[in-house]
C-alpha cells in the first residue's frame, strides 16, 4: 500500500495553463506538506497544512493555492504556469514534524 | 550556502556484498543528517539520520555516522540483498529553518542475486 501517493507523476503542460497536482496520503498524519525541488535538488517547502488549517506558508507565488479538503489530502493548484514553475514536487506527510516526514514519489512538471 | 555532495551512481552489487555510498555536506551551522530510500514505484522513506557530531544511526542493517572532522554521512551495510535496490539519497536539514531539506542527487542501488 503507497503511504504518500500523488497523481499525475509527469505533467507537461504549455505556459499561461492552469494545472492541479493531488496528494493522498493513507498514514493518518496530521500534517502534509508542499515541496518543490530545484535543478540542484534542493528541496524547499511551500506549504504546510495540519488539520486541513494552513500553518506554513513561504514564500511562494499568489498562482500556487493548496487546497485541503480534509486531513488526507493536500492537492495544489497552479495557474498561470511559468517556465520557471518547472521541478518536481513533492508531496509528504509527518506526524512529527518535517524531518520525519513520508514523501511521495514526486511530480515531474515541465513548462513548455 | 548548505548543500549535500553524494556518491554518483549507479552501483551495482552482488548479493551479501559490502555497501558504501558517500556523502559530504556544507553547511554554516550544525544540521541535522538523514538519508532516504526510494524503492521503485514508491515515494522518499526516512532510513535513517543523526542529529549531531559522532552519532550513529542504523536502521534496517543500514549505518551512517555523522562526522563533524570530515564532513561526512556515509551509508554502509555489510551484507545487502535484493531487496536493497532502490535510490539511496543523503540529505540535512539546518536546526533552524528546520523547514527545508538539502538532497543529495540520489544514488540508484542495484543488488543482484
Amino acid at each position: 500500500d503507497t503511504a504518500v501517493s500523488q497523481t499525475p507523476k509527469y505533467l507537461v503542460t504549455q505556459m499561461g495553463n492552469d494545472k492541479s497536482i493531488k496528494c493522498e496520503q493513507n498514514l493518518g498524519h496530521d500534517t502534509m506538506y508542499w515541496y518543490k525541488q530545484d535543478s540542484k535538488k534542493f528541496l524547499k517547502i511551500m506549504f504546510s497544512y495540519n488539520n486541513k488549517e494552513l500553518i506554513i506558508n513561504e514564500t511562494v507565488p499568489n498562482r500556487f493555492s493548496p487546497k485541503s479538503p480534509d486531513k488526507a489530502h493536500l492537492n495544489l493548484h497552479i495557474n498561470s504556469l511559468e517556465l520557471g514553475d518547472s521541478a518536481v514536487y513533492f508531496c509528504a506527510s509527518s506526524q512529527e514534524g518535517p524531518r520525519l516526514a513520508f514523501f511521495g514519489q514526486g511530480t515531474r512538471l515541465t513548462v513548455v | 550556502g548548505d548543500s549535500v555532495t553524494q556518491m554518483e551512481g549507479p552501483v551495482t552489487l552482488s548479493e551479501e556484498a559490502f555497501l558504501t555510498i558517500n556523502c559530504t555536506y556544507t553547511a554554516t551551522g550544525y544540521p541535522s543528517l538523514f538519508w532516504y530510500v526510494q524503492y521503485p514505484g514508491e515515494g522518499l522513506q526516512l532510513l535513517l539520520k543523526a542529529t549531531k557530531a559522532d552519532d550513529k544511526g542504523s536502521n534496517k542493517g543500514f549505518e551512517a555516522t555523522y562526522r563533524k572532522e570530515t564532513t561526512s554521512f556515509h551509508l554502509e551495510k555489510g551484507s545487502v540483498q535484493v531487496s536493497d535496490s532502490a535510490v539511496y539519497f543523503c540529505a540535512l536539514s539546518e536546526k533552524t529553518g528546520a523547514n527545508n531539506l538539502f538532497f543529495g542527487t540520489g544514488t540508484r542501488l542495484t543488488v543482484i542475486p
